[in-house]
């Protein structure tokens, strides 16, 4: 089993739709956790971080449950420019160490 | 962005020859890492430094080895490069979050 276990999609929507990506994890002790955004053939982009409380950054909705090891990302009004792989990534330290990535959801918003 | 370059951003090499690709940041930070990127595997850890002279591997290390002299410049190389090792390579420096440079595309022919 992967310590970090996303969705692949990939998942093809109608701009203007509210799409939602989970994310599960293993180790219980980790720490800290975020979304990245990957365009095709780019490096992977920070998109957010991902608190306990849950955070908002315009469109975007991340949100964390510790006791079920699960984040969720959640897009709404979705544009053609959202368009991309989304990763979600976890880390056992809050300051430094090795993160560990999930292998993406593929995102695509249609005209 | 975080001041992160990789070099070379592309490269074709014949099985059998070694490789350097080259990752140099502006940020001074202590942590540096490589990874490499394949389809149905994601991002994984090749190496990582945590400061001058000081590294530890990852998980997928064979084959690899690095070098860090001086806090902004961590190279990776391919001692004697094969087939396997053609994926796209990514430079990261931070600890939380992870900021990524633009990548070097590596065709082992």
């Amino acid at each position: 089993r992967k310590e970090v276990e996303q969705d692949p999609g990939p998942f093809n929507v109608p701009e203007g739709a509210t799409v939602a990506f989970n994310c599960t994890y293993s180790n219980s002790a980790s720490q800290s956790f975020f979304w990245y955004r990957q365009d095709c053939r780019k490096e992977p982009k920070l998109l957010m971080s991902v608190y306990s409380s849950g955070n908002e950054d315009g469109r975007f909705t991340a949100q964390l449950n510790r006791a079920s090891q699960y984040i969720s990302l959640l897009i709404r009004d979705s544009k053609l420019s959202d368009s991309a792989t989304y990763l979600c990534v976890v880390n056992g330290h809050t300051n430094a160490g090795k993160s560990t990535f999930g292998d993406g959801t593929t995102l695509t918003v249609k005209p | 962005d975080a001041g992160i370059t990789q070099s070379p951003r592309h490269k074709v090499t014949e099985t059998g020859t070694p490789v350097t690709l080259r990752c140099h940041q502006t940020e001074n930070h202590r942590y540096m890492y490589w990874y490499r990127q394949d389809p149905g595997h994601g991002l994984r850890l090749i190496h990582y430094s945590y400061g001058v002279k000081d590294t530890d591997k990852g998980e997928v290390s064979d084959g690899y080895s690095v070098s860090r002299s001086k806090t902004e410049d961590f190279l990776l190389t391919l001692e004697s490069a094969t087939s396997s090792q053609t994926s796209v390579y990514f430079c990261a420096i931070g600890g939380s979050p992870l900021h990524f440079g633009n990548g070097t595309r590596l065709t082992v022919t």
